[in-house]
């Protein structure tokens, strides 16, 4: 079972963009594939979208197509999310979470989580 | 896509007593090709990430009590708590994987002690 660790809360403003990160330990991110999860204030969860770095492949959940990318970094075994053009109901705590491989099944290791806020 | 919708929103247990909180499916998620559902269940308690307790609609994960049972099949889906104890108090989500790699989760349900 990996760890993971996000980043720390980030305040932006509504049409700028965010770079979430995820790094993993006790594992290289090449073994795992990862989620990401969102959950707006005193909301329920909501699947973003998952990435597989080994196989370099993505996918979006359709409402965030276009504006959402996901990304590795080997050399420190971290993944990242990025969303772009942000709107005041992208404030949220993200979640990356892992199940082992691919496709996606569901989470048994999940980050502390990064709390992003949108306001001018 | 598949919703998922969780009953009832909230729900008060006394302490020793059973909790009871239904999942449905819009669509069935029992594979025929090997019989399972593709079904999880997850605790979320304040301040915390969600906390995988079950999947395959019915495998306990290690270490969690054996008071957390999931039961059901195709479309409809039980996450029983027996002998509800305090630190069960939490928001409940289903997750359907059926459809992987797109994932839906349910609404939550919050449990709280009467």
């Amino acid at each position: 079972q990996v760890q993971l660790v996000q980043s720390g809360a980030e305040v932006k403003k509504p049409g700028s963009s965010v770079k979430v990160s995820c790094k993993t330990s006790g594992g290289t991110i090449r073994s795992y594939g990862f989620g990401w999860v969102r959950q707006a204030p005193g909301q329920g969860l909501e699947w973003m979208g998952g990435f597989v770095p080994r196989l370099d492949t993505a996918t979006n959940a359709q409402k965030f197509q276009g504006r959402v990318t996901f990304s590795a970094d080997d050399s420190t075994n971290t993944v990242h999310m990025e969303i772009r053009t942000l709107k005041s109901e992208d404030a949220a705590m993200y979640y990356c979470a892992s199940g082992g491989g691919w496709p996606p099944y569901f989470f048994d290791s999940w980050g502390q989580g990064t709390l992003v806020l949108v306001s001018s | 896509d598949i919703a998922m919708t969780q009953s009832p929103d909230s729900l008060d247990v006394s302490l020793g007593e059973r909790a009871t909180l239904n999942c449905k499916s819009s669509q069935s998620v029992l594979s025929r090709s090997n019989n399972k559902n593709y079904l999880a269940w997850y605790q979320q308690k304040p301040g915390q990430p969600p906390k995988l307790l079950i999947f395959w609609a019915s495998t306990r994960v290690s270490g969690v009590p054996e008071r957390f049972s999931g039961s059901g099949s195709g479309t409809d889906f039980t996450l029983t708590i027996s002998n509800l104890q305090a630190e069960d108090v939490a928001i409940y989500y289903c997750q359907q994987y059926f459809t992987t790699p797109a994932l839906t989760f349910g609404g939550g349900t919050k449990v709280e002690i009467k």
